[in-house]
């Protein structure tokens, strides 16, 4: 069975404190790895997609990596507007011409000013 | 630019009352759709999808149903809810080729009460 696991569960950061949150998975033929940001009471915002190992990509304050068991999502001097929850979910291919969506639990990062 | 709408945004049903949250994608045509749903503390769970008018596959046996009676509609319903139907319900779409990036609605929020 497909499992994606993010750690840790929550991250109080000060402003300015940089860390990396951890999605790592066990997939049987991995599509693809997505980053998705989720503010309270709204939908999971799309950031990033990865295919493949060593693959990286970067958006303002936030860089994700990619190896063949585990992606990272850097956060590199965090603002108090990062706070929110991050998803991470993998894409696997499932048969017909179908893909399958799983997604982690997130991790919910607070930024304190 | 595609956006996603979804409404109601927020509800509150009796037990054994009918349901019908509706979802429309606009500037694209032939998208794949998806409802979800978020539980506190899990992760998100895929209900239904679509790949056309009409085509619809269930992920997970349950009270709910779905329906798209256009191209860039669709419909979560259920004619009698449960307590356990409450929750957070996202509604998503993606381009029509399988694999592509998922994109999520602003969600509604079920109570059952």
């Amino acid at each position: 069975e497909d499992q994606v696991t993010q750690s840790p569960e929550a991250l109080r950061l000060q402003e300015g404190e940089s860390s990396s949150l951890n999605c790592s998975y066990t997939v049987s033929g991995l599509r693809g790895l997505f980053w998705y940001r989720q503010d309270p009471g709204k939908g999971p915002e799309f950031l990033f997609t990865l295919y493949s190992a060593g693959e990286e990509k970067e958006k303002e304050r936030l860089k994700a990596t990619l190896t063949k068991k585990e992606s990272f999502l850097h956060i590199t001097a965090p603002k108090p507007e990062d706070s929110a929850t991050y998803l991470c979910a993998v894409q696997v291919y499932s048969g017909a011409g179908s893909y399958q969506l799983t997604f982690g639990k997130g991790t919910k990062l607070s930024v304190i000013p | 630019s595609q956006t996603i709408h979804q409404w109601p945004a927020t509800l509150v049903q009796p037990v054994g009352s009918p349901l019908s949250l509706e979802c429309t994608v606009e500037g694209t045509s032939n998208p794949n759709l998806y409802w979800y749903r978020q539980a506190a503390g899990r992760g998100l769970q895929l209900l239904f999808y679509s790949v056309g008018i009409g085509q619809i596959s269930s992920e997970v046996p349950q009270n709910l149903s779905a329906s798209r009676p256009q191209d860039r509609q669709f419909i979560l319903s259920s004619k009698k809810l449960l307590l356990s139907d409450s929750g957070f319900y996202l509604c998503a779409w993606s381009r029509g080729s399988s694999g592509n990036t998922i994109y999520f609605g602003e969600g509604s929020w079920l109570t059952v009460v």
